[in-house]
């Protein structure tokens, strides 16, 4: 069946700091991948996403590229700020129904 | 606007009780979800609802009733819970459109059964 593997954390980092949260995934079809964010008290938004191999979400400086030879979706963010301190969850859906979340990091980004 | 709105934001209530969350979006879209989330856990899916019928339900105790009144309404019937389903309940959103499969969430309903 379908699964996403998340990256474990906790995470800490400083600010200004590089940012990566490994997400690798099973799939049967050819999905779509996702990442999501949740802070403190709030919902999950959705924080960017790609539908083809090859294809390159971004969002507030937020980078993942969907990898079929690796079955990856990392998140990348080249310098991190304090106001990024959240939940990330890697997402995949293939059929638009069921989604599947990895266990979600925790990033702590300190001043 | 990609706006999902849960009422209430917390609820408590006690294990004779009933009580109903409610989530509204104008997105258009034809999927509704609910899902539950623990701390520090991601959502586990509960039920789902397309085009306003009951297609997915996860094996969820019937305490919880969810109902699709219209296209831009799900409610989520409680009765008669435990402790332990406290957690926050999130509401979602999709479109079924071509492949734009992503989930709009709301921002949830904080319940504590006492």
């Amino acid at each position: 069946g379908d699964s996403v593997t998340q990256m474990e954390g906790p995470v800490t980092l400083s600010e200004e700091a590089f940012l990566t949260i490994n997400c690798t995934y099973t799939a049967t079809g050819y999905p779509s991948l996702f990442w999501y964010v949740q802070y403190p008290g709030e919902g999950l938004q959705l924080l960017l996403k790609a539908t083809k191999a090859d294809d390159k979400g971004s969002n507030k400086g937020f980078e993942a590229t969907y990898r079929k030879e690796t079955t990856s979706f990392h998140l990348e963010k080249g310098s991190v700020q304090v106001s990024d301190s959240a939940v990330y969850f890697c997402a995949l859906s293939d059929t638009g129904n069921q989604f599947y979340f990895g266990t979600g990091t925790s990033l702590t980004v300190i001043p | 606007d990609t706006e999902v709105t849960q009422t209430p934001k917390h609820l408590v209530m006690g294990m004779t009780n009933k009580k109903s969350l409610k989530c509204e979006q104008h997105m258009g879209h034809r999927a509704m979800y609910w899902y539950k989330q623990k701390a520090k856990k991601p959502p586990e899916l509960m039920f789902v609802y397309s085009y306003e019928k009951l297609s997915i339900n996860e094996s969820v105790p019937s305490r919880f009733s969810p109902e699709c009144p219209n296209s831009s309404l799900l409610n989520l019937h409680l009765h008669a819970l435990q402790p332990e389903d406290s957690a926050l309940y999130l509401c979602a959103s999709s479109s079924l459109a071509g492949t734009n499969y992503e989930q709009y969430f709301g921002p949830g309903t904080r319940l504590t059964v006492t």
